[in-house]
């Protein structure tokens, strides 16, 4: 199946910009999402790209993909204390409905 | 739009019962996901229903789960008898229709967060 990598912990102070990088396996994927999920709460989509662009940027959030890489990150700008969160990076593959998760960044942002 | 509702938010259980968790689909959306959430694995793919058909059961752990979806608006899952292991969150996430709004974007329910004891 699909492999999804990100790395596990991110600190990053307040004001400041965060990114947080994935990998990914199925060269053939098409859509890539973003997820936060706050302390016992369910996933929230954040954005998603579709494969056939390089970049998307939605207010303080900006998406960009390299398919060459397979690299998949997402910048925050002026991070905010409510942004402090786990993000999961999703892909879905070649099948068109099986979403791969990553195991999630936690980000930590402090004063 | 209430988004995907799942029912019960959080059980407590004794090793051996029987567990349900109910998930309400957002109206329109045919596509249907069970997912398991733990510390030590992720997010996992339980099962996926297209237009309330099983599609994709490969995740399911083993007999002891069972999911329904008797129709486009309710599916159940079913853990008989429980186990410790079973602990996790478990989230529904439904899909719209192909060349709908929606239709490229899983949404999540809350989430139902079982203990088994």
């Amino acid at each position: 199946g699909e492999d999804v990598e990100q790395s596990l912990f991110l600190s990053v102070r307040e004001g400041d910009s965060s990114v947080i990088n994935c990998t990914y396996t199925d060269s053939s994927s098409t859509y890539l999402y973003w997820y936060k999920q706050e302390p016992g709460a369910g996933l929230q989509l954040l954005t998603y790209i579709f494969s056939n662009m390089d970049m998307k940027q939605d207010q303080r959030l900006t998406v960009l993909l390299n398919k060459k890489d397979k690299h998949l990150s997402l910048r925050i700008a002026d991070t905010q204390t409510g942004d402090s969160a786990i993000y999961f990076c999703a892909v879905i593959g070649s099948n068109d409905y099986k979403l791969s998760f990553g195991a999630g960044t936690t980000v930590t942002v402090r004063a | 739009d209430a988004g995907v509702i799942q029912s019960p938010r959080h059980e407590v259980t004794e090793m051996g019962q029987e567990v349900t968790l109910r998930c309400k689909p957002i109206s329109g959306h045919n596509s249907l996901f069970w997912y398991r959430q733990t510390m030590m694995r992720g997010l996992e793919l339980l099962i996926y229903f297209n237009n309330n058909v099983p599609i994709d059961d490969s995740g399911m752990p083993e007999d002891r789960f069972s999911a329904k979806m008797p129709n486009a608006s309710f599916s159940t899952l079913k853990i008989q008898p429980s186990e410790p292991r079973d602990s996790a969150v478990y989230f529904c996430a439904s899909r719209g229709l192909a060349g709908r709004p929606g239709a490229n974007v899983l949404t999540f329910g809350a989430g139902s967060r079982l203990t088994v004891l």
